[in-house]
């Protein structure tokens, strides 16, 4: 079984920082990555599919790359709005629509 | 605008049976895949089940398969979970979504109902 592992768990970064998320994949998922943020006692809302494009309506401050087992969530320059955790999720194989464990952006 | 409300979730004994609702609008609902996710209290996500867009295949993960059934009624836009011999692990809020692509299965998820919270304890 697919298995998605997100670095770091936790991160403690400062308003106008440019903060990296790095999602693993145990193996290939080509560019079948998606990206979602989810604040406290809110559902999730999708930032990023297909690895590297940007949902309509999400600041272009958020950017995805990667593909294969190695991809990357940037915040260019953080906004008090974007402290909240940031799940990775994967489109390609079983078990089907698997989460990474989350990274928790917190405020310095 | 797209709105998925979701309802029927509440405490119910191990071994018990729940049915969850979400009702869609603001999109054609008979077009896409349609989804449940469950938060465990504090934790993470985890994909429950999905059924296609015209509900002639679902998928389930290994912790509902045999006893959760995923169904839609596209002539009331409207998803249901039916949750059998339920178990104190299966707590947390399901969350109903939608799929991102028009016709497709293996696509992100562009829009989430708030979640109805499900405790199993006796």
């Amino acid at each position: 079984d697919i298995q998605l592992t997100q670095s770091p768990s936790f991160l403690s970064a400062s308003v106008g920082d440019r903060v990296t998320i790095t999602c693993r994949a145990s193996q290939g998922i080509s560019s079948s990555l998606a990206w979602y943020q989810q604040k406290p006692a809110k559902a999730p809302k999708l930032l990023i599919y297909a690895a590297s494009t940007l949902q309509s309506g999400v600041p272009s401050r958020f950017s995805g790359s990667g593909s294969g087992t190695d991809f990357t969530l940037t915040i260019s320059s953080l906004q008090p709005e974007d402290f909240a955790t940031y799940y990775c999720q994967q489109l390609n194989t079983y078990p089907l629509f698997t989460f990474g464990p989350g990274t928790k952006v917190d405020i310095k | 605008q797209v709105q998925l409300v979701e309802s029927g979730g509440g405490v119910v004994q191990p071994g018990k049976s729940l049915r969850l609702s979400c009702a869609a609008s603001g999109f054609n609902f008979s077009n896409y895949g349609m989804h449940w996710v469950r938060q465990t209290p504090g934790k993470g996500l985890d994909w429950v089940a999905v059924i296609l867009y015209d509900g002639t295949n679902n998928y389930y993960a290994d912790s509902a398969k045999g006893r959760f059934i995923i169904s839609r009624d596209n002539s009331k836009n409207t998803l249901f979970l039916q949750m059998n011999s339920l178990r104190p692990e299966d707590t947390g809020v399901y969350y109903c979504a939608k799929g991102l692509t028009n016709l497709a299965l293996m696509c992100a998820f562009d829009y989430w109902g708030q979640g109805t919270l499900v405790t199993v304890s006796s």
